[in-house]
């Protein structure tokens, strides 16, 4: 079956680094993508890795190994306003997205 | 419109009746997509739509949910004698096409309650 996991919950200190792991498990493979979801709003689209390596833009950055089916997102410099759940989700052999349950990133002070 | 339009944002309704939610895409966006998402959940696949293509309807859940896309642009996902399990905020997304770097982009939701 296809299967997108990511830890439920991970707490981190303003202005220190976290980093959010994915491993996936889908048939077929066309990018795997990062969403950002504020609670109670819709997600919004953080990152894009189809080529392993690292993706760097800004405070995030986002790592791909095809070969092990695993993803990070590092978010540097932390801040209060990135508290949020990070959504993880795999571009599949038919191109619909399968989606990870989401990690509920909390920030404390 | 700039973004993807969804209608109502909440609706409050009783057990057995029918809800229609209306998602209004971003223009030239031939993909569309319905989820939904339950409290503390991640995102439940529903109905795709991609151009004049037949829809993917694998992930509905029961017959008692149906949609459409007129026109290519405006859908409206319909749910029949709600039940309070549909209790849920059903996301809409669009896309420009699908394939390779095409992110979706999503409405703010509707937030359905079934007393």
């Amino acid at each position: 079956g296809q299967n997108i996991d990511q830890p439920t919950e991970m707490t981190a200190t303003e202005g220190a680094i976290v980093q959010i792991n994915c491993t996936y498990q889908t048939s077929g493979f066309n990018g795997l993508f990062w969403y950002q979801q504020h609670a109670g709003e819709a997600p919004t689209f953080l990152s894009y890795n189809v080529l392993d390596g690292l993706e760097e833009k800004g405070r995030f950055s986002s790592f791909l190994s095809r070969s092990k089916g695993y993803s990070y997102l590092l978010l540097k410099e932390l801040q209060m306003k990135d508290s949020a759940s990070y959504l993880c989700a795999v571009s599949g052999s038919n191109y619909q997205l399968i989606w990870g349950a989401g990690t509920k990133l909390i920030i404390k002070p | 419109g700039a973004g993807v339009s969804q209608s109502p944002s909440n609706k409050v309704t009783e057990k057995g009746k029918d809800v229609e939610l209306r998602c209004d895409p971003i223009s030239g966006h031939t993909a569309l997509y319905w989820y939904r998402q339950s409290l503390g959940q991640g995102l439940e696949f529903l109905i795709y739509f991609q151009g004049n293509s037949a829809p993917d309807k694998s992930g509905l859940p029961s017959d008692r949910f149906s949609a459409e896309r007129t026109g290519g642009s405006v859908s409206t996902l319909t749910i029949q004698r709600t039940q309070q399990e549909d209790s849920a905020v059903y996301l809409c997304a669009s896309s420009p096409s699908t394939g390779g770097f095409q992110p979706q982009h999503f409405g703010d939701g509707t937030r359905l309650s079934i007393l």
